[in-house]
Formats: structure tokens, sequence, C-alpha cells
């Protein structure tokens, strides 16, 4: 069935740093896949996405690109600011039958001043 | 407007008790999704509605859990005989259609569920 990995937490940067948060899926067919982010005391909000092989999801300066072929879809931002912390999930759902989505366990982030 | 909503927001319960969730989408979705967050765990998916067709309740994790929509639009979950482990965070997302998978899931803020 279909299952995301993503890197496990906490991750703790200083500010100005760059981050790389992994997420790596399995899936049959060509599923869409998603960061959503949860910020401290917020509900769960979609921070990008990307349909298909090769797209760039951005937002916020963030960005995940779609990689088929190592079936990941990592999350990057070149220089965090303490803003940004929060619990961010890597997700997948089926492009024609998205009964559901496929959530990672979570990577809490934390930036520090 | 706008967004998803659900009520209450927190519920404390004795264990044993049956407790009720509610979840108004976004006007227009046709698909609503229930989710459980347990403390420091990811998302569990618990079932899913879309149109008038029939719930994808394979993640429900007993017989007792259930949920309904009525009218395509309101839905309720139901936790019957409360047990500790039923401790959680439930979310509820709508989102437009159902063949569009590559639309997001828009999420009300959840209701906490602690039994005691």
């Amino acid at each position: 069935g279909n299952s995301v990995t993503q890197m496990e937490g906490p991750v703790t940067l200083s500010e100005e740093a760059f981050l790389t948060i992994n997420c790596t899926y399995t899936a049959t067919g060509y599923p869409s896949l998603f960061w959503y982010v949860q910020y401290p005391g917020e509900g769960l909000q979609l921070l990008l996405k990307a349909t298909k092989a090769d797209d760039k999801g951005s937002n916020k300066g963030f960005e995940a690109t779609y990689r088929k072929e190592t079936t990941s879809f990592h999350l990057e931002k070149g220089s965090v600011q303490v803003s940004d912390s929060a619990v961010y999930f890597c997700a997948l759902s089926d492009r024609v039958y998205a009964s559901k989505i496929i959530f990672g366990s979570g990577t809490r982030l934390s930036i520090r001043p | 407007g706008a967004g998803v909503s659900q009520s209450p927001s927190n519920k404390v319960t004795e264990k044993g008790k049956d407790v009720e969730l509610r979840c108004d989408p976004i006007s227009g979705h046709t698909a609503l999704y229930w989710y459980r967050q347990s403390l420091g765990q990811g998302l569990e998916f618990l079932i899913y509605f879309q149109g008038n067709s029939a719930p994808d309740k394979s993640g429900l994790p007993s017989d007792r859990f259930s949920a309904e929509r009525t009218g395509g639009s309101v839905s309720t979950l139901t936790i019957q005989r409360t047990q500790q482990e039923d401790s959680a965070v439930y979310l509820c997302a709508s989102s437009p259609d159902r063949l569009a998978g590559g639309r997001e899931q828009f999420f009300g803020p959840g209701t906490r569920l602690t039994v005691l």
C-alpha cells in the first residue's frame, strides 16, 4: 500500500540556516505529493504541493521537487526564520481516487534566534 | 465563512461515556474526512465521505467508532464507551471533489478529546 516516510525530528537550527527535511514515498501509480505545516496552537494547513514528476512546489520560501526516480519530495528552505518553527508533514494522495491522504509522522522544527 | 469548523474545541469525558464530535465542512465541498492525531504522532485516517457514495470506513479502529454525514454536509463522529486510548485530537477536513486528487484538503481546528 501507499506510505510516506519522513525524517524524524526534532530538528533544531539557528536562524538563517539552510533547511532540508527528507521525505520518501511508496505508491502505486502517480500520486500527488504535499507538505502540510502545523504551527503551534494552529490547525493543519497546506504549505505546498506537486502533482506530477519534476514539478516543483513552492511557498513562503520553501520548495520541494517531485522526484519520481528517487520517490522523494524533500522540503528545503535557504534561510529559515524563527517563525518557521512548526511541525511539518509530508503526505501523498492517489491522483485519481483521492479517498484519503497518507501522512508521514511529522517532523518538529525549532529555529533558534 | 469560510473554513472547516469543528465543535466542541475541547471535550473531557469519563471512561465508558459516549461522545459526539461535529464537523461543518466548507460549503460546496463534496468530500469530507476524519483523522485522529495522537500526542506526538502523525495523522491517522479514520473515515472518508464522498457525495452519496458509501463511506470508506477502513480507518476506523474499532466498532465503537462510527460516523455519519447528513445531507452531504455536516458530519458527526461518534465514539461509544470511550477508552483512555481514544484521547487525541480529532481533525476533520473537506475538499472540493474526488476526482481532483491533486487538490488540497482543508482542515478544521480539531477537537481535543481527553478521556479520564
